[in-house]
């Protein structure tokens, strides 16, 4: 068990849905990181919060947001959902930044139909 | 942007024989992380190389850091069914914020 709870564990939606996906880190950490993997694919990084805070981007769609809330949990938004969509979503933290190992949740399956 | 790239991108071997994953870049990392996914799972944290030439083994596994910090591999001997997964190296750099991932090395044993 990594300590980190990601919720919930499978979502079936349709075309033009939007979602939220949660997470609440490991005891301590103040990092969040979201994730996305395509079957079979590797990790996608989409966005970092530290503290409340944005702190680093990756290849996030304007569809899909994030935010970190002052007791540190992290919610996913993803909106005007396509098939495309459909993958699994990870969740990470850390107590600080990158330069530290990561602990990841089990993840969320999201199936767009 | 900064990239990884780690290959090969699946390696099947017989239980038993070694197996061998590598990750370079083109700049000098400031770190090498390693992870293992297993089917159906979430990526494990397995090390972390700091120092050039670093050398470190847990048990059959064997992870090296280059001299000049642009590469890093990791070697496992004797693979065992336990070791079915895939292997992802990532990397930071200086006070970059963001992690950049190797593509993973799927580890497949041939029934």
């Amino acid at each position: 068990d990594s300590g980190v709870t990601q919720t919930p564990k499978h979502l079936i939606t349709a075309t033009g849905q939007r979602v939220t996906l949660r997470c609440s880190p490991r005891s301590g950490d103040l990092s969040v990181y979201w994730y996305q993997q395509s079957l079979d694919q590797g990790l996608q990084f989409l966005i970092q919060y530290y503290n409340g805070e944005e702190r680093a981007k990756g290849n996030i769609l304007e569809r899909f947001s994030a935010q970190q809330f002052p007791d540190l949990h992290s919610e996913l938004n993803l909106s005007s959902l396509e098939l495309g969509d459909s993958a699994l979503y990870f969740c990470a933290s850390s107590p600080s930044g990158p330069h530290e190992k990561l602990f990841f949740g089990s993840g969320t399956q999201l199936s767009v139909l | 942007g900064q990239q990884v790239m780690q290959i090969p991108q699946y390696q099947h071997v017989q239980e038993g024989e070694d197996f061998t994953t590598y990750c370079n870049s083109s700049t000098t990392l400031s770190n090498i992380q390693w992870y293992k996914q297993r089917p159906g799972g979430h990526p494990v944290f397995l090390i972390q190389l700091v120092k050039s030439g670093e050398v470190k083994k847990q048990k059959r596994l064997t992870f090296q850091f280059g001299e000049a910090k642009k590469n890093s591999s990791l070697h496992i001997t004797a693979t065992q069914t336990t070791d079915v997964g895939t292997y992802f190296c990532a990397s930071s750099w200086g006070s970059n914020y963001q992690l950049i991932w190797g593509a993973g090395t799927k580890l497949i044993i041939k029934p």
